[in-house]
């Protein structure tokens, strides 16, 4: 199993500019989510999912979106980036049955807004 | 709403010498608990985590952490470090049962092993 995977490691945006982070997993779980990671802000929670057509918001959902037509993707779309934005983003899945909840963590993409 | 501290942003150690992550959490409800732990330009991997039964859990790497419900805390544990423990560690609680898959973060303790 690759586990979670995202594309790309790293990017550039300039304000303004519009882009989409990938994220697959190949564990057939339900639950996927998206996290920022900024300096001394722990990760906060930007938009989750329980199952494929399904999807809800987070704790900081503003700028961005997300859809998840398959159990295996949970693309992140920002729309129009800000230099707010610029964080390091990571992606997760999580298989509820049998009560483990342990999250998987894919590798994360550096984002940078000029 | 649940929601995690972490009393200590930096924790530096000597190599082979003891240590202690603190985490405290708050909730209304019953939770289950968790470390994960970041080394550097990687995502996070479980260490260990609490669902139920035994308040001492152990995990990987040597760590173990302790549930106390009376101080709602998850401390974090290792009796000698290495350099190779060298990285950021995060504490997370969710609330248990139910369909409510969310994590909630705390925000790091950077733990720093020294030769």
């Amino acid at each position: 199993n690759a586990g979670v995977t995202q594309t790309p490691k790293f990017q550039v945006l300039k304000t303004g500019q519009s882009m989409t982070l990938q994220c697959a997993q190949d564990m057939n779980h339900e639950y996927m989510s998206w996290y920022r990671q900024d300096p001394g802000m722990g990760l906060r929670l930007i938009h989750y999912s329980v199952g494929a057509g399904i999807t809800d918001q987070g704790e900081v959902p503003n700028g961005y979106n997300v859809s998840r037509s398959t159990t295996e993707d949970f693309p992140l779309r920002l729309l129009s980036a800000a230099p707010s934005q610029t964080s390091v983003y990571f992606c997760a899945s999580s298989y509820s049955r049998k009560f483990s909840y342990e999250q998987y963590f894919g590798p994360g993409t550096r984002l940078t807004v000029t | 709403a649940q929601s995690v501290t972490q009393l200590d942003s930096q924790v530096p150690v000597f190599e082979e010498a003891p240590v202690e992550l603190r985490c405290n959490y708050s909730s209304s409800v019953s939770v289950y608990l968790f470390w994960y732990v970041q080394y550097p330009n990687q995502g996070l991997q479980l260490l260990l985590k609490y669902l139920s039964g035994s308040t001492l859990v152990k995990g990987i790497n040597g760590f173990e952490a302790e549930f106390n419900k009376s101080q709602t805390s998850f401390h974090l544990r290792k009796p000698s470090v290495h350099i190779s423990d060298t990285a950021e560690y995060f504490c997370a609680v969710k609330e248990s049962g139910g369909s409510n898959y969310k994590l909630t973060f705390g925000k790091g303790t950077l733990l720093t092993v020294n030769p």
